[in-house]
């Protein structure tokens, strides 16, 4: 299948680990924030999102913190398994309109 | 309903030739999006509809691209006299558009090879 991100920043962590992905938006004006994962040869997948009069949400095993002074948004995800390892995006959306992707986060997780 | 299928997952064509990728969302879902990926790149947006109207182009959409949603239902994406700056996934996304939310679920993808 086709390989996503050859050249992305990556992080490498071990299984079990907790995973940290930064992210920094553009868009003072965004007020909806989405990550998706994306593995090689497939389209992106939901993760979690969360709305500007938030700060803070959590999932099952993950938790997506929006600090919107520096504009600047994390993915934490826990107990990292090698099911984790992929692409990373964060996505901006100024009026739940279009979403507009990052560059991404390889994730690498090592035994 | 499987999710958002796209229509052929691989396509090579030749320079100058012209490319239809097709798009069948979720069937519940109003939106549908194209969405553009180069390796190594996030995607870049190019369009939108909300059932059959086209509320929104990208710049990237150049007088070569046009895509329509007939009956508020499938896509299409067409590509006209290629380039092999074209070459790229081409992603579906559809969704149903929520107070405050607007999680978009993707397709496959369909990559296109210009020779």
């Amino acid at each position: 299948g086709e390989s996503v991100g050859l050249h992305l920043p990556t992080l490498s962590v071990q299984e079990g680990d907790n995973s940290i992905i930064n992210c920094a938006y553009s868009n003072s004006a965004s007020d909806y924030f989405i990550w998706y994962k994306q593995e090689s040869g497939k389209g992106p997948q939901f993760i979690i999102d969360i709305r500007s009069n938030m700060d803070k949400r959590q999932g099952q095993r993950v938790t997506v913190l929006l600090n919107k002074t520096v504009k600047h948004l994390s993915l934490q995800i826990a107990a990292t398994q090698p099911g984790d390892s992929a692409v990373y995006f964060c996505a901006e959306s100024p009026r739940t309109d279009k979403l507009i992707f990052g560059t991404g986060t390889r994730l690498q997780v090592f035994p | 309903d499987t999710g958002v299928s796209q229509d052929p997952r691989h396509k090579i064509t030749k320079r100058g030739q012209n490319v239809t990728f097709r798009c069948d969302p979720i069937s519940e879902h109003n939106r549908l999006y194209w969405y553009r990926q180069t390796l190594g790149q996030g995607p870049e947006f190019l369009t939108y509809f909300q059932n059959e109207a086209q509320l929104e182009k990208s710049r990237l959409l150049s007088d070569r691209f046009s895509a329509e949603r007939p009956k508020g239902s499938f896509s299409t994406l067409e590509i006209q006299r290629t380039e092999q700056g074209d070459s790229a996934m081409y992603l579906c996304a559809s969704s149903l558009l929520l107070s405050g939310a607007n999680v978009l679920t993707f397709g496959a993808g369909s990559r296109l090879t210009v020779l």
